[in-house]
């Protein structure tokens, strides 16, 4: 009964690849976001999406593209990849857009470019 | 705008010891701060959050962390560390009409037995 659940966790490719990550939530939340974690560890939102509307973008590469079927799922495409692109990406999810909640996080995938 | 800043990148302690580690935010609204914690090869999970009200906010694992407006300052404490607490911890804070969270780099606290 995982809250926020991310799927692979680990996923290994070779540059100019096309890959794909999923998020589902259990929660009832309306409000799912995509982070990435570089290997310092610093966390920066990617985007975030309510009620499958996306309402943050940020300055992110548009090879990365967020898909929102329900609002249960958040999945995040990746055209192109390139080394840059190794990190690991967190999805996450709140019961508001507004930030009085807090965010619940998922495990997050690990994603290596070869 | 708004910005979290947590100095330093490490901190270690000795069991028993007590926990403090530092926070200061800049926002131009009054802010949700928050408090989480990464224990390796996992997500992040929520230690405790400010939103409104009492300025003292008690968290999980006995940790507890002061809203201080006039210095800008959400710092955490524990009064007395325990080896499972050796993690990596984030400061956060959103503001403003959409829920956009910005973290600070996020400090790794060591226990030593």
């Amino acid at each position: 009964d995982t809250a926020v659940s991310q799927t692979p966790k680990y996923l290994v490719t070779q540059m100019g690849n096309d890959k794909s990550i999923k998020c589902e939530q259990n929660l009832g939340h309306d409000t799912m976001y995509w982070y990435k974690q570089d290997s310092k560890k610093f966390l920066k939102i990617m985007f975030s999406y309510n009620n499958k509307e996306l309402i943050i973008n940020e300055t992110v590469p548009n090879r990365f593209s967020p898909k929102s079927p329900d609002k249960a799922h958040l999945n995040l495409h990746i055209n192109s990849l390139e080394l840059g692109d190794s990190a690991v990406y967190f999805c996450a999810s709140s019961q508001d857009r507004r930030g009085s909640q807090p965010q619940h996080f998922g495990d997050g995938t690990r994603l290596s470019i070869l | 705008a708004q910005s979290v800043t947590q100095l330093g990148s490490h901190v270690s302690v000795s069991e028993g010891a007590l926990v403090l580690l530092r926070c200061n935010y800049s926002s131009s609204v009054p802010p949700y701060l928050f408090w989480y914690v990464q224990y390796p090869n996992q997500g992040l999970q929520l230690l405790l959050k400010y939103t409104t009200g009492a300025t003292l906010v008690k968290g999980i694992n006995g940790f507890e962390a002061e809203f201080k407006k006039s210095e800008t300052s959400f710092h955490l404490t524990k009064p007395s560390a325990h080896m499972s607490d050796a993690a990596e911890y984030f400061c956060a804070v959103t503001s403003g009409a959409n829920s956009k969270l910005t973290f600070g780099k996020g400090i790794t606290l060591s226990v030593r037995p």
